[in-house]
């Protein structure tokens, strides 16, 4: 069964970092695309970032320069290293995995909370 | 950037048809996709390339997209349907490539 799952994600203080997983199974992430989503509590889905299967990387305006996507295709898993955190970063994230570069997110995960604190 | 807008709500009686909207500049030259979803769970992928169903979504779920909107139908809406629901698009305009989400639009089963 293909799938992924998101971990890492605490509180932080405001400055601070964090480094969140996407662990895919059933698939491999080196000839796929992934993206992290993030939502706001009570607000809407927002994209952040996308790392495509030759591996490019592409970034939300609000988060360039302190995300960065990558993967390690040994672990079959792709991080977001997420630097210089503000407080409008507090979200849940979520992994998910798009079906071409313009294509839809047919796969996500459960998601994994984010609270950056003053 | 590229914005895509939804209305906040849209309210429905069971057995009913809802439609959600989604605008955007031109959006018919773009592929429209579309998701459910519930309180506290992942999005889900209800339509693709406008009007694609993925295997496992009801038939009741159709999407059509021309002009400058892309339109959400759900047909004989039962009380599961209520979710929140967004329209996304992959825009290429800007300097680098990007997902857009539309506003999203929360639909309530009367």
């Amino acid at each position: 069964e293909e799938q992924l799952v998101e971990s890492g994600g605490g509180l932080v203080q405001s400055g601070g970092s964090l480094r969140l997983s996407c662990a895919a199974s059933g698939f491999t992430v080196s000839t796929n695309y992934i993206s992290w989503v993030r939502q706001a509590p009570g607000r809407g889905l927002e994209w952040v970032s996308v790392i495509y299967s030759g591996g490019s990387t592409y970034y939300a305006d609000s988060v360039k320069g302190r995300f960065t996507i990558s993967r390690d295709n040994s672990k079959n898993t792709v991080y977001v290293q997420m630097k210089s955190l503000r407080l409008e970063d507090t979200a849940v994230y979520y992994c998910a995995r798009p079906t071409y570069p313009m294509g839809s997110f047919d796969m996500w995960g459960q998601g994994t909370m984010v609270t950056v604190s003053s | 950037s590229y914005v895509l807008t939804q209305p906040p709500s849209v309210s429905v009686a069971p057995g009913k048809t809802a439609r959600i909207t989604c605008g955007g500049n031109n959006s018919g030259s773009k592929r429209v996709h579309w998701y459910q979803q519930k309180p506290g769970r992942a999005p889900v992928l209800v339509t693709s390339y406008d009007s694609d169903r993925p295997s496992g979504i009801p038939e009741r779920f159709s999407g059509s997209n021309s002009g400058n909107t892309a339109t959400l139908t759900i047909s004989r809406v039962e009380a599961g349907d209520e979710a929140d629901y967004y329209c996304q698009v992959w825009d290429s305009t800007s300097d680098h490539p990007s997902y857009v989400f539309g506003t999203g639009t929360k639909v309530t089963v009367l």
